[in-house]
């Protein structure tokens, strides 16, 4: 079973933040927070992933909080390509017996409005 | 560099066929892990493959097997095909290293089988 919880689903206006939460209140001292995206159809897209601190990219950036329990991830300005199934997953570090399988849950649908 | 490259993009098969799908991971990959994807079940994982060993398995019947050749490619096979089947069949391939990033998974663009 998959170790995150995420909205269904969500909406964001065009050009707006779009913040996408995720609660992992099980997670492990040694587990990372991965983010995938998968637009309809396509393979799922990496996003961005950490460990206790924030990380910025040129896609997104990931807010863990400070008892790593919950994240957000936050688009800074959304657009239509945006619109996606967004994935938050808790993953064992590399080394670990796991570390190849990613254990995906139902995600969070994304859909960016104009 | 050209990403993971998984073919065909679409198989339809009838129950009872087998069927082998293929999948190139980015240059220097060694490890490749393969996912199925349907609209009831959503995105699970089969196995992966590192250094032409199975490394690890999820929870799927042994009509469901794959292999991965010497220069990483790997192939993933499914014998007596059920309509429950059908589904998009996606691999990704990491350099399975240590260190900030190195075992990022990214993944193909799939494969759609259809099991008539």
């Amino acid at each position: 079973d998959a170790k995150t919880t995420q909205p269904t689903s969500m909406d964001c206006a065009e050009g707006r933040a779009a913040n996408l939460p995720c609660n992992h209140s099980t997670i492990s001292g040694n587990e990372y927070v991965y983010w995938y995206r998968q637009i309809h159809s396509q393979g799922p897209q990496y996003i961005i992933h950490g460990l206790k601190n924030n990380e910025t990219n040129e896609m997104a950036s990931l807010i863990i909080t400070e008892d790593r329990k919950s994240s957000t991830l936050i688009l800074p300005h959304a657009t239509l390509r945006d619109t996606a199934v967004y994935y938050c997953i808790v993953r064992v570090p590399y080394g670990s017996s796991n570390t190849g399988k990613l254990i995906f849950g139902q995600g969070t649908t994304l859909q960016v409005k104009p | 560099k050209a990403g993971v490259t998984q073919t065909p993009r679409y198989l339809i098969k009838t129950r009872g066929q087998q069927v082998t799908l293929s999948c190139s991971p980015i240059s220097g990959h060694r490890s490749v892990s393969w996912y199925q994807q349907t609209p009831g079940q959503g995105l699970q994982f089969l196995f992966e493959y590192f250094s032409e060993t199975q490394r690890n398995k999820g929870n799927f019947p042994g009509r469901f097997s794959g292999r991965q050749f010497s220069n990483s490619r790997s192939e993933m096979n499914v014998s007596t095909l059920e309509l429950g089947d059908s589904a998009l069949y996606l691999c990704a391939s990491s350099l399975a290293r240590a260190g900030p990033g190195l075992d990022i998974q990214y993944f193909g663009a799939g494969t759609r089988l259809s099991v008539l």
